[in-house]
């Protein structure tokens, strides 16, 4: 069975820090990746995803992730958070046969 | 706006009542997924369509529950007979391909009394 772990529940960071938020998945088939994020009062926006290449991708606002396809893993990381970047993430796991598996969620507080 | 739109955006009914909630998905996408997400998951899989084929549904989508797509376009999510743990936040979206992006609705919010 598919799924998807997020080893951080709630991760509270001072503006400027860096962060790393960890996603691991299993799934012995081919498998894209994407990172969510839902802002206070709005729905689910699309991040970044990896499909397949260059294993470190880059997405919106400063954000960007690796995949480690040996570790099946594929973290979201910034350099230095902003105030604006209180959210929630998700990581998900997509197949082409249109399976689809989300983690449960790293809720972070960047502190003014 | 071109997103995805979800009608109604909140909804509050009585246990054993139906209830039927509408999907819009971007106009050019061909699938179209529900999930239903509760405080502190992630969004779960329910089923999804490709055009008006509905292609796989997840073991969480009881007999209660039934989903449509006719013309391949908006769908419909009912739900008969609601229970107290039906109450949860019901999202859509949609992809122009398998495996690809899906871009979410608002979503409706269901609370069964």
């Amino acid at each position: 069975a598919q799924s998807v772990s997020q080893h951080n529940h709630h991760v509270i960071l001072s503006e400027a820090a860096s962060l790393e938020l960890g996603c691991n998945y299993s799934y012995g088939g081919t498998v894209n990746l994407f990172w969510y994020v839902q802002y206070p009062g709005q729905h689910l926006q699309l991040l970044l995803k990896y499909f397949s290449g260059d294993p470190l991708v880059k997405g919106i606002k400063g954000f960007e992730a690796e995949f480690i396809k040996s570790k099946f893993s594929f973290n979201l990381r910034k350099p230095s958070v902003q105030w604006s970047d209180t959210a929630e993430y998700f990581c998900a796991v997509f197949t082409n046969a249109g399976k689809s598996t989300f983690g449960d969620g790293t809720t972070l507080t960047v502190k003014p | 706006d071109t997103g995805v739109s979800q009608d109604p955006r909140h909804k509050i009914t009585k246990r054993g009542q139906n209830v039927t909630f509408r999907c819009d998905p971007i106009s050019e996408h061909n699938r179209l997924y529900w999930y239903r997400q509760t405080l502190g998951q992630g969004p779960e899989f329910l089923t999804y369509f490709q055009n008006e084929a509905q292609l796989e549904k997840s073991r969480l989508l009881s007999d209660r529950f039934s989903a449509e797509r006719p013309k391949g376009s908006f769908s419909t999510l009912e739900i008969q007979r609601t229970e107290q743990g039906d109450s949860a936040m019901y999202l859509c979206a949609s992809s122009p391909e398998g495996g690809g992006a899906q871009y979410f609705g608002p979503g409706t919010r269901l609370l069964v009394l």
